[in-house]
């Protein structure tokens, strides 16, 4: 088992350029996290996915960030018109079904900058 | 809000030493709250080291022990002696467990870890 995959490993993105994030859960997982690490504000939770429908996406910013899970092999996380503080790493987290209290495996992150 | 605060690090130990990283949470919209503890060794990616989802129990993984208080809103991981290899960030999380709301993980800021020699 591969683990949690997301790709690129390192993005870096010119101010007001688009930049697309790559994540492949576990084969059988049927839910995607996705999480945004920084300096500043921690690890926080961005958005979630269970059976490819949108679940919560309550800390996903309203402007700019969108994500999609179009089958159950990968989700995308985009960001368009990048900013300097978009600056962070990018986790992407599955879980066998989703439901609370289930262990999130982590991918190795995607570590975006924004000149 | 539902937060999380937990140790500020860094932190450092000396070797067979014992440790505490304390944890405490607030859920204010979580009926059932979960708790876990996350680690990121260096170079690898964050993994779980244990987690409880029943108050009152004790959660335990490589000789780490936390367990759930909720009188104190507490999960404070603690290790009677640690080793070098121990060296990692910490993260206490929050979770909820009932099945209609979301499975969502809220983190504290990470505690790291150096074990000295």
């Amino acid at each position: 088992n591969a683990g949690v995959i997301q790709t690129p490993r390192h993005k870096v993105t010119g101010k007001g350029q688009e930049a697309t994030l790559w994540c492949e859960p576990i084969s059988g997982h049927s839910a995607v996290f996705w999480y945004r690490q920084t300096i500043v504000q921690g690890l926080e939770f961005l958005t979630y996915f269970r059976n490819q429908a949108p679940i919560d996406d309550s800390g996903m910013p309203k402007e700019r960030f969108s994500a999609q899970m179009p089958n159950q092999s990968h989700s995308t996380l985009k960001i368009q018109s990048t900013q300097p503080q978009d600056s962070a790493v990018y986790l992407c987290a599955s879980s066998l079904d989703g439901l609370g209290g289930r262990e999130q495996y982590f991918g190795p992150g995607t570590r975006l900058t924004v000149l | 809000g539902d937060s999380v605060t937990q140790t500020e690090g860094p932190v450092t130990v000396s070797e067979s030493e014992s440790l505490i990283i304390n944890c405490t949470y607030s859920a204010t919209s979580i009926a059932y709250p979960n708790l876990f503890w996350y680690v990121r060794y260096p170079g690898e990616g964050l993994q779980l080291l244990l987690k409880v989802i029943t108050a009152g129990q004790k959660g335990s993984s490589r000789g780490f022990e936390a367990t759930y208080n909720k009188e104190t809103t507490s999960f404070h991981l603690q290790k009677a002696s640690v080793q070098e290899s121990d060296s990692a960030v910490y993260y206490c999380a929050l979770g909820r467990l009932n099945q209609g709301g979301s499975a969502k993980l809220i983190f504290g800021e990470g505690t790291k870890l150096t074990v000295s020699s």
